[in-house]
């Protein structure tokens, strides 16, 4: 089955700096990439997503960027601001009606003010 | 329009025990998926239904078991609890047919096992 590694588990970045959250997955027929940011005792929410027919999509500070290839996707967070604060977990899904979502361990960004 | 809830929120349980979880996804939603959240483990996919079908189901032992009825409320149940079975359960929904659109999650419920 799918295996998502993610990296690194702990990242800790000073406000205004950007910060890079890298994940690698196994199954090349993954075809989404979803992102997903979870503040302490919150729900996960999604953040920006990326298919497999696109290499990069941007929404404001955040963007997503896809090596089908390499088979790894990376998240960048610009311009970091405390409130970037959270557990961020990258997920993979062959899709189709294989409705699954592997998720990676996740990464606590802390940024310090 | 409401959000997915999940009842109840904590739950405190005995080795042993059997323990059943509710999870109501928004209106019109057919897809319900629940995940485990471990410090350690991260987000671990349980099952998924879509119109009352199982469609996937993860690496969990056959305690772990679950429904969904005809108004796309699911429940799952963990039978004989063991104290690893203590985590945070949550349920995601979503609107598609087919993967690759967002799932929405529920606020969990919270599982201790003693």
């Amino acid at each position: 089955g799918e295996n998502v590694e993610q990296h690194p588990s702990t990242l800790s970045v000073q406000e205004g700096d950007s910060a890079v959250i890298k994940c690698t997955y196994s199954d090349s027929a993954s075809n989404y990439f979803p992102w997903y940011k979870q503040e302490l005792g919150k729900r996960p929410q999604l953040i920006i997503d990326i298919r497999s027919n696109v290499g990069e999509k941007k929404d404001q500070r955040i963007a997503v960027t896809l090596n089908k290839t390499a088979k790894h996707f990376s998240l960048h967070i610009t311009e970091t601001q405390p409130e970037d604060s959270a557990v961020y977990f990258c997920a993979a899904s062959t899709g189709g009606s294989n409705y699954k979502l592997t998720f990676g361990k996740g990464t606590l960004l802390t940024v310090n003010p | 329009k409401a959000g997915v809830t999940q009842t109840p929120r904590y739950l405190i349980k005995t080795r042993g025990q059997q323990v059943t979880l509710s999870c109501s996804p928004i209106s019109g939603h057919r897809s319900v998926s629940w995940y485990q959240q471990t410090p350690g483990q991260g987000l671990q996919f349980l099952f998924e239904y879509f119109s009352e079908t199982q469609r996937n189901k993860g690496n969990f032992p056959g305690r772990f078991s679950g429904r969904q009825f005809s108004n796309s409320r699911s429940e799952m149940n963990v039978s004989t609890l063991e104290l690893g079975d203590s985590a945070l359960y949550l349920c995601a929904s979503s609107l598609a047919l087919i993967a690759g659109h967002e799932q929405y999650f529920g606020p969990g419920t919270r599982l201790t096992v003693t």
